[in-house]
């Protein structure tokens, strides 16, 4: 069964700091990875995916991720957070057949002045 | 703006009531997937209809029954309740099925009492 770990419940950065928001998957074959951003009151934006090709791949808003197969992880970085950045962020990994996807429990983002 | 839409957004009811949530899904789109988001069990994947056919099923309770109709549009239909399915229920569609990306409606806020 596939499964996603998102080990940082809550991460508190300062504007203008780098993040690095750090994603674990278990699935029996290759992976499809996804971000998506939750802002209060709103439903999911995706950021970015990950079919195959290159392992580094580039989102919307300045976002980036990294898929490290040996590592099981897909983790998301920006090199310089805004304010507007604060929202919960979910890593999902897809079923190739259906498209069913199984979330992370999130990651609750905050950013400091 | 995701294009999926979903009514109402804000359901609130009593304990052993029925609701029903709508979603209409992006133009063109074929599949439609419903989740569940509380705060205990997190993001969860309920079931998924494809092109009016049900496909996969998740942790959808017996209770819980959905359908999408021949215009595409999709409704789930929750009975029985409890204040345990007091949660968010997001509809999400895509183009097709497998790796297709899902975009997500705003969702529904049902709150059971």
């Amino acid at each position: 069964a596939q499964s996603v770990t998102q080990p940082d419940i809550h991460i508190t950065v300062s504007e203008g700091a780098s993040l690095e928001l750090r994603c674990n998957y278990s699935y029996g074959a290759t992976p499809y990875l996804f971000w998506y951003v939750q802002s209060p009151g709103q439903g999911l934006q995706l950021l970015l995916k990950y079919f195959s090709g290159d392992t580094l791949v580039q989102g919307i808003k300045g976002f980036e991720a990294e898929f490290k197969r040996s590592q099981s992880s897909f983790n998301l970085r920006k090199p310089s957070v805004h304010w507007s950045d604060a929202a919960e962020y979910f890593c999902a990994v897809g079923a190739t057949s259906y498209g069913k996807l199984t979330f992370g429990q999130g990651t609750i983002l905050t950013v400091h002045p | 703006d995701s294009g999926v839409t979903q009514t109402p957004k804000h359901l609130i009811t009593a304990t052993g009531q029925r609701v029903t949530l709508r979603c209409s899904p992006r133009s063109g789109d074929l599949s439609v997937y419903w989740y569940q988001q509380s705060l205990d069990q997190g993001l969860q994947f309920l079931i998924q209809y494809y092109n009016g056919e049900e496909r996969a099923k998740g942790n959808i309770l017996e209770r819980f029954s959905a359908q999408q109709f021949p215009d595409l549009h999709s409704e789930l239909n929750l009975s029985s309740l409890e204040l345990g399915d007091s949660a968010l229920y997001f509809c999400a569609s895509s183009a097709l099925m497998g790796t297709d990306t899902q975009y997500f409606g705003p969702g529904t806020r049902l709150t059971v009492l």
